[in-house]
């Protein structure tokens, strides 16, 4: 079953402006992730966040953490044509047994 | 480093036949893959865990006796799906972690299954 949600489902801006995305989980996790799909294949990892972290940087990535109410986002600052793609979040499911993935954001960044 | 393959990258079967799906850890030794199904649109859904040596763990819903996972040794575990329908068309993506740990899984590139 599917952690939680991830919103907007899809997103269109054009090159040079930021993409926010959001996702929201359900239990407890020890940390969370984003990952990028390109069309038709496989995932890529962006970054990681623990639990005990509220704000985490990578290049143009930056990611938000909000354990109190089970949120994240995801920021693309100064974005380029290449990251269209679809982004997701995913928690481990609170056991360490397994990752469960968010629904989805489908970025498209118009040139 | 911490490449993960799947072959074939893409394949089409007509209904009733089985196919074979190989997922190999490139330059590390797996301990744990993971088999996901995804389909268009739509996010990565667990179909099962499987551990060198071990019978897989297969999530709720997922029949175990259709989509057969071996993992006979560290490098490589395979999904063959049995008597396949076009409802099993989709894009299925196996992962490998050496640490044991979930959140330190290396993704392939994935498999697009086409049942006609």
């Amino acid at each position: 079953s599917q952690q939680g949600e991830e919103d907007p489902q899809a997103l269109s801006i054009q090159e040079g402006e930021n993409a926010t995305m959001n996702c929201s989980y359900k239990t407890s996790i020890n940390n969370l992730q984003w990952y990028r799909q390109n069309s038709g294949r496989g995932l890529v990892h962006l970054i990681l966040i623990r639990s005990n972290e509220r704000e985490k940087h990578s290049g143009r990535l930056r990611v938000t953490l909000d354990t109190s109410k089970k949120s994240s986002s995801l920021l693309i600052t100064a974005s380029r044509a290449a990251d269209t793609a679809s982004y997701f979040c995913a928690t481990d499911d609170g056991y360490g047994n397994k990752l469960v993935f968010g629904a989805g954001t489908i970025l498209r960044v118009k040139s | 480093g911490a490449v993960v393959s799947q072959h074939p990258s893409w394949v089409i079967c007509k209904s009733g036949t089985s196919v074979k799906i190989e997922c190999r850890s490139l330059d590390f030794q797996a301990t744990t893959m993971f088999w996901y199904r995804q389909f268009p649109k739509q996010s990565l859904m667990l179909m099962a865990t499987s551990n060198e040596g071990s019978k897989a763990t297969y999530e709720q819903g997922v029949e175990k006796d259709k989509f057969l996972i071996n993992h006979a040794s560290l490098t490589l575990s395979t999904l063959t799906v049995t008597s396949a329908h076009p409802e099993d068309s989709s894009f299925y993506i196996c992962s490998a972690t050496t640490s044991g740990r979930v959140y330190e899984q290396y993704f392939g590139p994935g498999t697009r299954l086409t049942v006609t």
